[in-house]
């Protein structure tokens, strides 16, 4: 099973500072990676796929990279509703994992 | 517009069995590979199964191999999992969702769940 470690487990943050969260695999998924975002009481909402890809409707200000091992999803300056949870999950093949995610908190 | 609606949860006790149903609508159903996804109360995202587009593939997390079986009928736009010998560690919301055509990753729709509580 490919493990996927986030960190930090939360980021504690402003309206308008940038967010850097992290994703790691323990073995290499290439770009078999999407990022989502979950708010309470809401299924998760894609953000990324294929590692740098935005899904239909996502702001620019959400972006992915990396590859291999190591990705990064970045939101360029928060708005209040971009505080949430985030996921990061690989499908390099059919037995999808998740990360532990990612909690980007108000400061 | 693409619509995925779960229904069959409820309150089970242990040993007991459960079918949840995922109702799909908005998109060809057939061409989707469709997973079963859980969240228990307060924790993170684990991944349950999958029926892939071609239905040559079913694969399922140790967790409820075994136990769970997961199905699907295209002519009804309806995906299933059929959970058996329920423990209580596998109370959680379960939501299915379609896999992102034409991209290698991602999960693009998603139900909004069924709540699944197993305890005596």
């Amino acid at each position: 099973e490919i493990v996927l470690t986030q960190s930090p487990a939360t980021l504690s943050l402003s309206p308008g500072e940038r967010a850097t969260l992290s994703c790691r695999a323990s073995q290499s998924v290439s770009s078999y990676l999407a990022w989502y975002q979950q708010k309470p009481g809401q299924a998760p909402r894609l953000l990324i796929y294929d590692a740098s890809n935005r899904a239909t409707g996502i702001p620019a200000r959400f972006s992915g990279s990396g590859s291999g091992t190591d990705f990064t999803l970045t939101i360029s300056s928060l708005e209040p509703e971009d505080f949430a949870l985030y996921y990061c999950q690989q499908r390099r093949n059919w037995r999808v994992t998740f990360g532990g995610g990612t909690k980007v908190e108000i400061k | 517009q693409v619509q995925l609606v779960e229904s069959g949860g409820g309150v089970v006790q242990p040993g007991r069995s459960l079918r949840l149903s995922c109702a799909a609508s908005g998109f060809t159903f057939s061409i989707h590979g469709m997973h079963w996804v859980r969240q228990a109360p307060g924790k993170g995202l684990e991944w349950v199964a999958v029926f892939s587009d071609d239905g040559s593939n079913k694969y399922y997390a140790d967790s409820v191999k075994g136990r769970f079986s997961i199905s699907r009928d295209n002519s009804k736009n309806k995906l299933y999992l059929q959970m058996n010998s329920l423990r209580g560690d596998d109370t959680a919301f379960y939501y299915c969702a379609k896999e992102n055509l034409g991209a290698a990753s991602g999960f693009d729709y998603w139900g909004q769940g069924t709540l699944v509580t197993v305890s005596s």
